[in-house]
Formats: structure tokens, sequence, C-alpha cells
């Protein structure tokens, strides 16, 4: 069965640093690209990042390019998003997404970030 | 960047009524590459179709997806108390891979 589980999410001022994990299970971790999504209070879904299985295409939305990271550890099955200057709109459920063929296929729960002072 | 419009913003339908969900892009998308997800309150969203017309394992067959180029939709034949949610749409043809704002169906 495959399980993306999320944690990391945490109260964090804003111009703060927070880094998201994604424990990864249930299938070969290193075959499949994988994303970020996030969902602010009350609103839709907005995508964020995408990373291949070998690392080597990183795409990022223009609201967090410059500011957010996305990584993997294959040996670890486990998907990164490294966050810096945090903004209030920042405040969100990030979910971490496998990328099957040619869509999302699988999401985890999500974490919940909240920027504020 | 691809803008998804999805219309309408929210449908309200009785139990057994036919539900139809539109999807619109700011430019040609390679339909292979266009899905549909749903999401309930307090749930993450769940695939429902990819590929624009290929329904996701296990969703049931009163879900279907058509369109091409600019125009997709998505049908619920006869709507079941559990399909009231949000729909979203997304392209994955070209970065940034975006979502539509979605499109609520409640009860009337």
């Amino acid at each position: 069965e495959v399980q993306l589980v999320e944690s990391g999410g945490d109260l964090v001022q804003p111009g703060g640093s927070l880094r998201l994990s994604c424990a990864a299970s249930g299938f070969t971790f290193s075959v499949y690209g994988m994303n970020w999504v996030r969902q602010a209070p009350g609103k839709g879904l907005e995508w964020l990042s995408y990373i291949s299985g070998g690392s080597s295409t990183i795409y990022y939305a223009d609201s967090v390019k410059g500011r957010f990271t996305i990584s993997r550890d294959n040996a670890k099955s486990s998907l990164y998003l490294q966050m810096y200057s945090l903004r209030d709109e920042d405040t969100a459920v990030y979910y971490c997404a496998r990328y099957g063929d040619r869509q999302i296929d699988y999401w985890g729960q999500g974490t919940l970030v909240t920027v504020s002072s | 960047e691809i803008v998804l419009t999805q219309s309408p913003g929210t449908l309200s339908l009785s139990p057994g009524e036919r539900g139809t969900l539109s999807c619109r892009a700011s430019q040609s998308v390679d339909s292979s590459y266009l899905a549909w997800y749903q999401q309930k309150p307090g749930q993450a969203p769940r695939l429902l179709v990819y590929g624009a017309s290929s329904r996701a394992t296990g969703i049931p067959d009163r879900f279907s997806g058509s369109g091409s180029g600019t125009d997709f939709t998505l049908t619920i034949s006869r709507l079941e108390p559990e399909d009231f949610a949000v729909y979203y749409c997304q392209q994955y043809d070209r970065s940034p891979f975006t979502f539509g704002p979605g499109t609520k169906v409640h009860i009337k």
C-alpha cells in the first residue's frame, strides 16, 4: 500500500524558515517523481514544486521560486521542502504527492504550516 | 503559465441528478496530462480521472471525463450523497503544473 506521511509543520514567525519532510513507503520511491502542493485555509489547491526520481529535473511555482527548495533522499525514501523567508500567505496545509503516469496519483494527509507573529 | 478556469464555481444539485463540470485552459493542453481530483472537507484530494478521460482505479463509472485542447468536462451521471465535494482539474503538460480554482458540488 502506498503511504506518504508528511511532518515538520509548525508555527513560525514571518521571515523564518522551516523544513518539511515526507516519508514514503509501499512503492519504489526512486522511480517516481514527487510534488509538493499546498492549500491555504478555505482556499483551493496550489502546486508548488516537482522533482524527478533522480533529482535531475526540478520545477517551482513562481510564488515560491527562490524561497523554497525541493530535494529527496532515495536511500531514505524521503522527500523534503526547505522553506525560507516565510510569509503570512504561506500559511497552509502542505501535501506531499506522488507523480504517477502523467498525474498525481497518491497524496499524503498533509502537514500544517502557520506563519504568524 | 497555463491558467485553468473552472465553471460553475458552485453547483447545487439533488442526489440522482446529473452534474457537468467544466475546465477551460488558457492554452491548449495535451489531454494526456489533464486530471480531475475530488476533495472532501478535512481530507486530501483523490484522483478521479487522468488523461482527460480515464477513470482511476476504484472510481465508479458514474464519473466520466472528456475533452481536448482547451475545453475539458467532468460528468457525474447520477449524484450519490458521497459525491458532494469540491472538484479540481489540473494540467501536467507544462510547468507550472497549475490547478483550476475548483467547483463545489453541494446538495440542493
